[in-house]
């Protein structure tokens, strides 16, 4: 059974810091790995897809990295700016079509 | 509560026919979103609602998708007419505002 985890849960950071989100699976059996960013009140937004032939995938300021062998991921974000703040999911598709998320990442970068 | 439901589950039709899906919020959420899930571009957001109002729209793919939610427990999502690239898995969600998002179990739809 897959099991997806992000930690921490929480994070607050100075505008300008570069940070690190961590995201970890138990079934390395994945073909692809998403994250996202949630906002209050609106659908999640995609941020990154990564194929799980690829290591990394890079657009703007983020730049995440998938190791299938070690069952994790990580969502590096460089210059952080307030309107970054936001929870950020990762998710892996199951083989039943179930796409399981982790809790999330609470965001707040600090002005 | 039975959780967000999906009809059908699974879904095949030929190319040109109109597909409508289905799905049943959990009661007392006020939003709803429909998703599209491929194995190439991953889980994309098609459109939600706040309180049965559209709000954003911005990534149904063409004219050829359409969505309802008359009333607070059914919205629908349709496809005239359906092409084989139409060919996901479509996820409805719903949450009470800003709260967790709750998953259906999707419906596959197969377009031939």
């Amino acid at each position: 059974k897959q099991e997806v985890t992000q930690i921490p849960a929480a994070l607050s950071v100075p505008e300008g810091e570069n940070l690190v989100l961590n995201c970890s699976f138990t079934d390395s059996a994945i073909y692809n790995l998403q994250w996202f960013r949630q906002d209050p009140g609106k659908g999640l937004t995609s941020l990154l897809l990564i194929q799980s032939s690829q290591r990394e995938q890079t657009s703007g300021r983020l730049n995440a990295s998938l190791d299938k062998s070690s069952g994790r991921s990580t969502l590096y974000i460089a210059a952080s700016q307030p309107g970054d703040s936001a929870t950020y999911l990762c998710a892996v598709p199951n083989r039943d079509d179930k796409i399981i998320f982790g809790k999330g990442t609470r965001l707040h970068i600090l002005p | 509560d039975a959780g967000v439901i999906q009809s059908p589950r699974h879904e095949v039709t030929e190319m040109g026919q109109e597909v409508t899906l289905r799905c049943k919020p959990i009661s007392g959420h006020n939003s709803l979103f429909w998703y599209r899930q491929t194995m190439m571009r991953g889980l994309e957001l098609l459109i939600y609602f706040n309180n049965n109002v559209p709000i954003d729209d911005s990534g149904m793919p063409e004219d050829r998708f359409s969505a309802k939610m008359p009333n607070a427990s059914f919205s629908t999502l349709k496809i005239q007419p359906s092409e084989p690239r139409d060919s996901a898995v479509y996820f409805c969600a719903s949450s009470f505002w800003q709260t967790e998002q709750y998953f259906g179990p999707g419906t596959r739809l197969t377009v031939t």
